[in-house]
């Protein structure tokens, strides 16, 4: 079963502006990761965020955590076309990495 | 430094056919995963190996097998392909600990096809 669902399930934005994705999961976690996919390839990590934040950095991309309402937003700021990707939320769950199902952005030039 | 290889990239198979999918990593990581794709769906796990030695099943392992031959190699064997599981196939591998608590790095995948 999936533990986190990404939503919109896809984004297409002008390239200068921002992009949000959001990730909703159903059970308690240590921590949340965010996953970036390019067309064809394997997934490569973005960040980490541990229980006990409520935001973190790294870049242009700026992660927040609200364990409360079971959700996590990770923010693209001033997006480029080489941006485009599926990105994908990690929760951990019974000591296993369970991945939603992505939402794909589109940055158009 | 390859990181996180798999051969072989692509895979046609006939239902019934056996093939094992290799990966090797040459990070010294203690856990390694195995995870398939579908279309407009996340990352399945498959099967992990959270050291040398173990193996354990993970969300769905019907139709697979796993070998851990070494701290680097783990690789991923169908005994009989169906259909079912035609996909992309990921390895993936990470230090030691519970699974979300590391990053996990990425191969680059194997595409299986199986008529």
């Amino acid at each position: 079963s999936q533990q986190g669902e990404e939503d919109p399930q896809a984004l297409s934005i002008q390239e200068g502006e921002n992009a949000t994705m959001n990730c909703s999961y159903k059970t308690s976690i240590n921590n949340l990761q965010w996953y970036r996919q390019n067309s064809g390839r394997g997934l490569v990590h973005l960040i980490l965020i541990r229980s006990n934040e409520r935001e973190k950095h790294s870049g242009r991309l700026r992660v927040t955590l609200d364990t409360s309402k079971k959700s996590s937003s990770l923010l693209i700021t001033a997006s480029r076309a080489a941006d485009t990707a599926s990105y994908f939320c990690a929760t951990d769950q019974g000591g296993k990495l369970i991945f939603g199902q992505g939402t794909e952005l589109s940055v158009k030039p | 430094n390859a990181g996180v290889t798999q051969t072989p990239k692509f895979q046609v198979l006939k239902t019934g056919q056996s093939m094992t999918l290799q990966c090797a990593q040459d990070m010294n990581h203690n856990s390694m995963y195995w995870y398939r794709q579908d279309p407009g769906m996340g990352l399945r796990l498959i099967y992990y190996s959270a050291s040398e030695g173990t193996t354990d099943k993970g969300e769905v392992p019907n139709g697979y097998n796993v070998s851990r031959l070494n701290k680097r190699e783990f690789s991923l064997r169908l005994e009989s392909a169906a259909p079912s599981q035609t996909s992309v196939y990921f390895c993936a591998s990470s230090e030691a600990g519970q699974a979300g608590r590391y990053e996990q790095y990425f191969g680059p995948g194997t595409r299986l096809t199986v008529t």
